[in-house]
C-alpha cells in the first residue's frame, strides 16, 4: 500500500478532460509539502510532468496542469490525445518516511 | 543535454551483492543531489535513497526496506553515482533508476538497469 493514494485507472476519449487524484495525509501533503507528477509511457523511464504542485517543466504542454488543496492534489489533462496513454505517479515528501510516491494511475485513451 | 546512464544490473542469488553505477553528463554533477528509485516488475515507483552534494554535507538517507543493506556513494571526479547493494533479497528485484534531485522532486531520470534476485 502506497502512502499516497491514486485511482488505479482512469480513461477518456480523445479531446476530453480527465483528472487524476492523489490523496495523502497530515504528515505529507497536508503538512505543506509540494506534490509532483511523473508520466511513464510503457517501456520507458518516468519523466517529470509537474513540479511544485502546478509548475510545468519546459516542453510539457499546457494541456497538463496540477493543483493541490488540503491533503490532496490533482493532475488534469485537457484535450486528451492518444500519446497521453501512460502511467501517472504523484510524489511528495513525508515527515516520517522521506520521499513517497502514489501507487500510480493507468490512463487509457479510448 | 542531461544524461544519466545506469549500468551493473544482472541476475544473482539471494544473499548476494551488486554495485550499480550511474554516469552523469550535461550538468554540474558535483552540485547535484542524486537519488535512486526502483520499480519492481509491474509495480509502482519506490524511493531507495539519496546522497546530497558534498557542498551540502554529502550525507545519505535511505528508505526503511534497504537501510543497512544498501549504500549510496558518489565520485565527483568521475561524475558517477553508485549504489552498493548487499544481502540482496528476492523482493529487491526491480529496475533501478538513477535520478538528479532538485528540492524534493526528480528532474532527470536515467533509463534504468534491471536487477533480478532469484534462486
Amino acid at each position: 500500500q502506497s502512502v499516497l493514494t491514486q485511482p488505479p485507472s482512469v480513461s477518456g476519449a480523445p479531446g476530453q478532460r480527465v483528472t487524476i487524484s492523489c490523496t495523502g495525509s497530515s504528515s505529507n501533503i497536508g503538512a505543506g509539502y509540494d506534490v509532483h507528477w511523473y508520466q511513464q509511457v510503457p517501456g520507458t523511464a518516468p519523466k517529470l510532468l509537474i513540479y511544485g504542485n502546478s509548475n510545468r517543466p519546459s516542453g510539457v504542454p499546457d494541456r497538463f496542469s496540477g493543483s493541490k488543496s488540503g491533503t490532496s492534489a490533482s493532475l488534469a489533462i485537457t484535450g486528451l490525445q492518444a500519446e497521453d496513454e501512460a502511467d501517472y505517479y504523484c510524489q511528495s515528501y513525508d515527515s516520517s518516511l522521506s520521499v513517497v510516491f502514489g501507487g500510480g494511475t493507468k490512463l487509457t485513451v479510448l | 543535454e542531461v544524461q544519466l546512464v545506469e549500468s551493473g544490473g544482472g541476475l544473482l542469488k539471494p544473499g548476494g551483492s551488486l554495485r550499480l553505477s550511474c554516469a552523469a553528463s550535461g550538468f554540474t554533477f558535483s552540485n547535484a543531489w542524486m537519488s535512486w528509485v526502483r520499480q519492481a516488475p509491474g509495480k509502482g515507483l519506490e524511493w531507495v535513497g539519496r546522497i546530497k552534494s558534498k557542498t551540502d554535507g554529502g550525507t545519505t538517507d535511505y528508505a526503511v526496506p534497504v537501510k543497512g543493506r544498501f549504500t549510496i556513494s558518489r565520485d565527483d571526479s568521475k561524475n558517477t553515482l553508485y549504489l552498493q547493494m548487499n544481502s540482496l533479497k528476492t523482493e529487491d528485484t526491480a529496475v533501478y533508476y538513477c535520478l538528479s534531485q532538485r528540492s524534493n522532486y526528480f528532474d532527470y531520470w536515467g533509463q534504468g538497469t534491471l536487477v533480478t534476485v532469484s534462486s
